[in-house]
């Protein structure tokens, strides 16, 4: 399964953007890059994925580097309720399984 | 809104109990996962399933059993509980690559969990 790899941690001030980074320089040709966040006490909820482009929705906007080898979550303007681990995670979904591969993801802690 | 729902929240079970976490989806998805979620462990799945009765293996199905009868539940059986399957359960769906049409991959959507509880 393809790699990646975000920061453990990082902080923002509420009403700030923020950017969260990941790379994934194996990345292959017919992968998916997803984002899921998961709020303490919940399961994960989906946020955004894209294969190529940049992707805009309204949570966020993901954008993938040109090589494909990294891309970045861009949260708007932060509020309290963004407080949450961040996962991102590459899927093929033309593998046998079209499962999803979690790693520790990047806890996002928001400052009022 | 599309739903994930976990039969119970909170459950507490003995050792040597044999224990069954349900989930169902409203959303017509052919996938359904089962994770389990462990401090400093991250999320590991168990087993996923793509059509009533199929099912694999996931990174650690040992201890563990699965059921896929109806399209809409996919059920996780503990045949007898361990303290060390002690842990938080988390269930998920997704639309299969090419169903209805589509031809990008979808997301998967969660339930909120069980956390299981073995003495």
């Amino acid at each position: 399964d393809a790699k990646t790899t975000q920061p453990n941690s990082m902080e923002s001030n509420e009403e700030e953007p923020v950017h969260l980074p990941c790379n994934h320089s194996t990345i292959s040709g017919t992968d998916y890059i997803h984002w899921y966040r998961q709020l303490p006490s919940q399961g994960p909820e989906y946020v955004i994925h894209g294969l190529t482009s940049n992707v805009n929705n309204r949570m966020a906007s993901l954008a993938i580097a040109e090589d494909r080898k990294s891309s970045t979550l861009i949260l708007h303007r932060a509020t309290l309720r963004d407080a949450a681990v961040y996962y991102c995670i590459l899927r093929d979904p033309f593998g046998a399984s079209e499962k999803l591969v979690f790693g520790k993801g990047t806890k996002l802690t928001v400052n009022p | 809104d599309v739903k994930v729902t976990q039969s119970s929240r909170y459950l507490v079970k003995r050792t040597g109990e044999k224990v069954f976490l349900e989930c169902v989806q409203d959303m017509d998805h052919e996938n359904m996962f089962w994770y389990r979620q462990d401090p400093g462990l991250g999320l590991r799945l168990i087993y996923f399933s793509y059509d009533v009765k199929m099912k694999e293996k996931g990174d650690i199905p040992e201890g563990y059993s699965v059921s896929r009868e109806k399209k809409e539940r996919f059920s996780l059986i503990l045949e007898s509980a361990s303290t060390n399957q002690t842990s938080m359960y988390l269930c998920a769906s997704s639309l299969r690559f090419g169903s209805k049409n589509t031809r990008v991959d979808s997301p998967l959507h969660f339930g909120n969990g069980t956390r299981l509880t073995v003495t």
